[in-house]
């Protein structure tokens, strides 16, 4: 049972640079997320799904897409890299959409933009 | 905007001490508490959650606690081994909203042998 699989693991970009960081999990859940984590400021939300073909916002959403075209996947997209992007970006799930379910996080991608 | 404070950034103790972190929220409709534990290099895992109808919860050698009309939690670890070192993050539910907890910034707990 894999749980949430994150990929790349490491990634440096070049200002501008777009890249898309790749999240699979195979527990059926419905609900998907994506984090940062930057030093001294805990987990910040980016996106969220509550199931396939529904996106919507969290709390840092600006310079990010996604798209849910199936339960299982749920990528994230860097549109034109920014240094402020330099972080550690975590992808998590749950099969409870109501946001009181324990949330499965994969392994993080150290995202770098110079 | 909804928020969730946490103290101290920072802890240290002696190993066999007991070690306390404290949470509070911003939100009246948050009704569900959870506290996840990171491991240098590692992904948060949750260690114990507590919902808004029950005022305390253990689970052996750690406990969360929840004042409601304060708005705020802890969570409470006993005996702490070097094992318990890493950094806690508490987080409460966003009322109103599907899917989203809001995290608090985090406690780096240090236990020496």
């Amino acid at each position: 049972n894999a749980g949430v699989t994150q990929t790349p693991k490491f990634q440096v970009l070049k200002t501008g640079q777009s890249m898309t960081l790749q999240c699979a999990q195979d527990m059926n859940h419905e609900y998907m997320s994506w984090y940062r984590q930057d030093p001294g400021m805990g987990l910040r939300l980016i996106h969220y799904s509550v199931g396939a073909g529904i996106t919507d916002q969290g709390e840092v959403p600006n310079g990010y897409n996604v798209s849910r075209s199936t339960t299982e996947d749920f990528p994230l997209r860097l549109l034109s890299a920014a240094p402020s992007q330099t972080s550690v970006y975590f992808c998590a799930s749950s099969w409870d959409n109501s946001g009181t379910g324990i949330l499965f996080f994969g392994s993080g991608t150290q995202l770098s933009v110079l | 905007g909804e928020n969730v404070e946490q103290h101290p950034s920072t802890l240290s103790v002696q190993e066999g001490d007991s070690a306390v972190i404290k949470c509070t929220y911003s939100d009246s409709a948050s009704n569900y508490f959870p506290w996840y534990k990171q491991e240098l290099g590692k992904r948060p895992q949750l260690i114990i959650d507590i919902r808004s109808n029950v005022g305390e919860k253990k689970d052996q050698r750690i406990a969360v606690t929840l004042n409601k009309t304060a708005k705020h939690f802890s969570l409470h670890i006993t005996e702490t081994q070097p094992e318990d070192s890493a950094v806690y993050f508490c987080a409460a539910s966003k009322g109103g909203s599907q899917g989203n907890l809001i995290f608090g910034k985090g406690t780096k707990l240090s236990v020496k042998p």
